[in-house]
């Protein structure tokens, strides 16, 4: 299976600062397609996860523009712009690239 | 809009069984595969498979191929999941979910406690 490292485990973040979470897989996750399949998740607490970013670089819907995200075939980065109160919960990657998908193990976004 | 909308909690005693169910609306239930994911208290996600909703044919990941049960009522547009012979470590949240390629949908989750 796919391992996935996120980095770090937590960050705390002043309202209105920039925060970044790393991503990185033991596979490259750059499909036969062209498609890189990482994705981005944030779990608000009490929450289901919920799809910020698809195919490594694209926004889901609903999503604010203050989530951005890049990277290569092994080594992704998600930033965060303008921290707001909302954006608080534990953000996970992901892979569908081949079965089965998997998640690296999180990062908690507190604020100071 | 799409909803997936689980049962309720559950509180179960080792070596019980129960079923947990996820109703879907908004689109036709066969278009998309149903996922399942644990989620242990305080822990991250594990996939632990999915289910064809045309077929009714389930895989499992590695760590769910024994007790684990994913089965479909299709003309109720629902998914459900078994898990016999309940274990301590069954502990957790379960969600269903609906994972594209360009979206997801998530259940509100199921928690579940395994406790004597």
């Amino acid at each position: 299976d796919i391992v996935l490292t996120q980095a770090p485990l937590s960050v705390s973040v002043t309202p209105g600062e920039s925060a970044s979470i790393s991503c990185r897989s033991s596979k490259s996750l750059l499909s036969s397609k062209g498609i890189t399949s990482l994705y981005w998740y944030l779990q608000r607490p009490g929450k289901s996860p919920q799809l910020l970013i698809y195919q490594m670089s694209n926004l889901a819907s609903g999503v604010p523009d203050r989530f951005s995200s890049s990277g290569s075939e092994t080594d992704f980065t998600l930033k965060i712009s303008k921290v707001e109160t909302e954006d608080v919960g534990v953000y996970y990657c992901g892979h569908r690239l081949e079965y089965p998908p998997t998640f690296g193990a999180g990062t908690k976004l507190e604020l100071k | 809009q799409i909803q997936l909308v689980q049962s309720g909690p559950e509180l179960k005693k080792p070596g019980e069984s129960l079923k947990i169910s996820c109703k879907a609306s908004g689109y036709t239930f066969t278009d998309y595969a149903m996922q399942w994911v644990k989620q242990a208290p305080g822990k991250g996600l594990q996939y632990m498979g999915w289910i064809n909703t045309q077929t009714g044919k389930p895989t499992y990941a590695d760590d769910f191929k024994e007790r684990f049960v994913f089965s479909l009522e299709t003309s109720a547009s629902t998914a459900y999941l078994q898990i016999n012979n309940l274990k301590n470590e069954d502990t957790a949240t379960y969600f269903c979910a609906l994972m594209g390629g360009l979206f997801d949908y998530w259940g509100q989750g199921v928690m579940v406690t395994v406790s004597s």
